[in-house]
């Protein structure tokens, strides 16, 4: 089983629609939990950030996390092309250990 | 003012050859990685340097070398290049203590 489980997609939505995208994954040893953003021929970005359990939000987007089901969201409201990229989920064990990334899910946001 | 810049931004050549991708980054951080993420995009961490030093190798063959010559700086020398080492490479950078990474705009290396 791979560490990190990310569903590549894509997935195509509406403009307008909630996004969700998920990861799940194995080790019970992560608390930090990051969702990066990347564009066609860019560098992943970082768009939101989590430590432990709970939820994040950051303007239209929403950031959840169940340690105890090894589960992380992440919500996108009110979509718009412009958000159309990939989205990987990352994780790491401590602040200062290597992040392991999902294989990223593509999501097209149609006009 | 690009954070973490990558050069160069496209790199094709021919197996057997050697060749060097360089980084940089402006913004003050002391941990720097490279990262390669193959056709599938999967994103995986090759090396981590902190102040200079090397921290993270991972299981990455011994024809990749990196050097850093002083903490904003992070180059990927490759000896004898493979076809499977076509792939895009990207330079991030962090505050050691702080988890989020910056990414640079990736070498897109193509072995012919």
């Amino acid at each position: 089983q791979k560490e990190v489980e990310q569903d590549p997609g894509p997935l195509s939505v509406p403009e307008g629609a909630i996004v969700s995208l998920n990861c799940t994954y194995s080790n019970s040893a992560f608390q930090y939990f990051m969702w990066y953003r990347q564009y066609s021929r860019k560098g992943p970005e970082l768009l939101m950030y989590t430590y432990s359990s709970g939820n994040k939000e950051d303007g239209r987007f929403t950031a959840q996390v169940d340690k105890s089901s090894k589960y992380i969201s992440l919500f996108i409201r009110d979509s718009q092309p412009s958000d159309s990229a990939t989205y990987l989920c990352a994780m790491s064990m401590n602040r200062d250990d290597k992040i392991i990334f999902g294989k990223g899910t593509r999501l097209h946001i149609l006009p | 003012d690009t954070a973490v810049s990558q050069t160069p931004k496209y790199l094709v050549t021919q197996m057997g050859n050697d060749k060097s991708i360089k980084c940089e980054q402006n913004l003050g951080h002391d941990t720097m990685y490279w990262y390669k993420q193959d056709s599938k995009k999967f994103l995986k961490i090759m090396f981590s340097y902190n102040n200079k030093e090397l921290i993270i190798n991972e299981t990455v063959p011994n024809r990749f070398s990196p050097k850093s010559p002083d903490k904003a700086h992070l180059n990927l020398h490759i000896n004898s290049l493979e076809l499977g080492d076509s792939a895009v490479y990207f330079c991030a950078s962090s505050q050691f203590g702080q988890t989020e990474a910056f990414f640079g705009q990736g070498t897109r290396l193509t072995v012919v």
